[in-house]
């Protein structure tokens, strides 16, 4: 079946770092991916996505870009700030599974003043 | 404004009660879902709807219930089935999966349950 992985967490970086939240995923069909975000005691905010093979979705510095032939959707931003910090999920859509959306485990991100 | 309502915010419930979680969307979504969220976990499949008057268990269905009598509302019931409710829980909609679309899922700022 249709699953996400990600690395594990928690990630603690200074400001300005640059960010890398590795995502790889397994489907037998062709996925639309996504990254989410989610800030303490709320729900999940869309952050960027990718419907097809090479498309770079981004949004706020953050990028991902749709990688079919290595099934992957790195999160990469170029110097995080302090109010980055949050959980990020990776996750995908396809038509199995109900059509439901898969979502990795979550990476919890810490970054310092 | 469009978007997604969970109602309420925190809700504490006493053993062996029934409560019943709000979920309410303007977005004209067809499908819904609901998520469980334990402290420092991912997300659970609970139930979800691709259409009005139909639902299917998700990850984790056992001592909740819903309906989705209208396309805009998805109540989910914590039954006094369910051993250990205390959780945070999320309500979702997005529209029919379509490849190439964008069809990604809007949430809700969730519910805090808590068994006292």
């Amino acid at each position: 079946g249709d699953s996400v992985t990600q690395m594990e967490g928690p990630v603690t970086l200074s400001e300005e770092a640059f960010l890398t939240i590795n995502c790889t995923y397994t489907a037998t069909g062709y996925p639309s991916l996504f990254w989410y975000v989610q800030y303490p005691g709320e729900g999940l905010q869309l952050l960027l996505k990718a419907t097809k093979a090479d498309d770079k979705g981004s949004n706020k510095g953050f990028e991902a870009t749709y990688r079919k032939e290595t099934t992957s959707f790195h999160l990469e931003k170029g110097s995080v700030q302090v109010s980055d910090s949050a959980v990020y999920f990776c996750a995908l859509r396809d038509d199995n599974y109900g059509q439901n959306f898969v979502f990795g485990p979550g990476t919890r991100l810490s970054v310092l003043p | 404004d469009g978007g997604i309502t969970q109602s309420p915010k925190y809700l504490f419930r006493k053993e062996g009660q029934n409560v019943t979680l709000s979920c309410e969307q303007n977005l004209n979504h067809d499908a819904m879902y609901w998520y469980r969220q334990d402290p420092g976990q991912g997300l659970r499949l609970i139930y979800y709807s691709q259409i009005v008057n139909d639902f299917q268990k998700g990850d984790i269905a056992e001592g909740y219930s819903v309906s989705r009598e209208k396309k805009e509302s998805f109540p989910l019931t914590v039954t006094s089935a369910q051993k250990n409710p205390t959780a945070f829980y999320l309500c979702a909609s997005s529209p029919r999966f379509a490849r190439g679309r964008d069809t990604e899922a809007f949430f809700g700022q969730g519910t805090r349950l808590t068994v006292v």
